[in-house]
């Protein structure tokens, strides 16, 4: 089974601009989560779909939006592009069988520089 | 909140010494515990995790965690370090449908 993957892997942009990062999960996974890591911050969590649906959402401004599609890929937006938003930015895919939370499989992220 | 912690932001062992990485997660209900590592411009790969069946866990690449309910901890070990063990290792715990991890703690192998 293909793992996680995401597009692109590395990306440069200027501030001011908007950029979207996708994320095909592992086949049958229905739940995508994002998360943003960097230095200073570690990982930290930015929002869950599952079945198109944002089911959990970290503290993150509104500038940073997700949605997933109906074969649960999922994209992820970020408007207005910041110095700070410079990150390795994971998605991770789970199958969510149960209803709870279960092992995440991650990407090998997509790493964003902004200039 | 819920949170999870890492003793030790670095740790440095030498090749074919014990490792032992420290999680301890705050909570009243045995959840869900998890170990990733990430190699350099990496994503997380799964080491292992606990979900009750068995309070010694054994993941890959010989790491083992022992989940202990009294000290709310989750600590990892390796017998034997390797210079390929050298990664940043994480430790999760899930609430429910949250997902929450560590700051990580970096190991390094000395030759």
């Amino acid at each position: 089974k293909a793992g996680v993957t995401q597009t692109p892997r590395y990306l440069i942009k200027t501030r001011g601009q908007q950029v979207t990062l996708s994320c095909s999960p592992i086949s049958g996974h229905r739940s995508v989560s994002w998360y943003q890591q960097t230095p200073g911050q570690g990982l930290q969590f930015l929002f869950e779909y599952f079945s198109e649906t944002q089911r959990n959402k970290g503290n993150f401004p509104g500038r940073f939006s997700g949605r997933q599609f109906s074969n649960s890929r999922s994209e992820m937006n970020v408007s207005t592009l910041e110095l700070g938003d410079s990150a390795l930015y994971l998605c991770a895919s789970s199958l969510d069988a149960t209803g709870d939370q279960e092992t995440q499989y991650f990407g090998p992220g997509t790493r964003l520089l902004v200039l | 909140a819920q949170s999870v912690t890492q003793l030790g932001s670095h740790v440095s062992v030498s090749e074919g010494a014990l490792v032992l990485l420290r999680c301890n997660y705050s909570s009243s209900v045995p959840p869900y515990l998890f170990w990733y590592v990430q190699y350099p411009n990496q994503g997380l790969q799964l080491l292992l995790k606990y979900t009750s069946a068995a309070t010694l866990v054994k993941g890959i690449n010989g790491f083992e965690a022992e989940f202990k309910k009294s000290e709310t901890s989750f600590h990892l070990t390796k017998p034997s370090a390797h210079m390929s063990d050298a990664a940043e290792y994480f430790c999760a715990v899930t609430y429910g449908q949250n997902f929450v991890f560590g700051p990580g703690t970096r190991l390094s192998v000395l030759p």
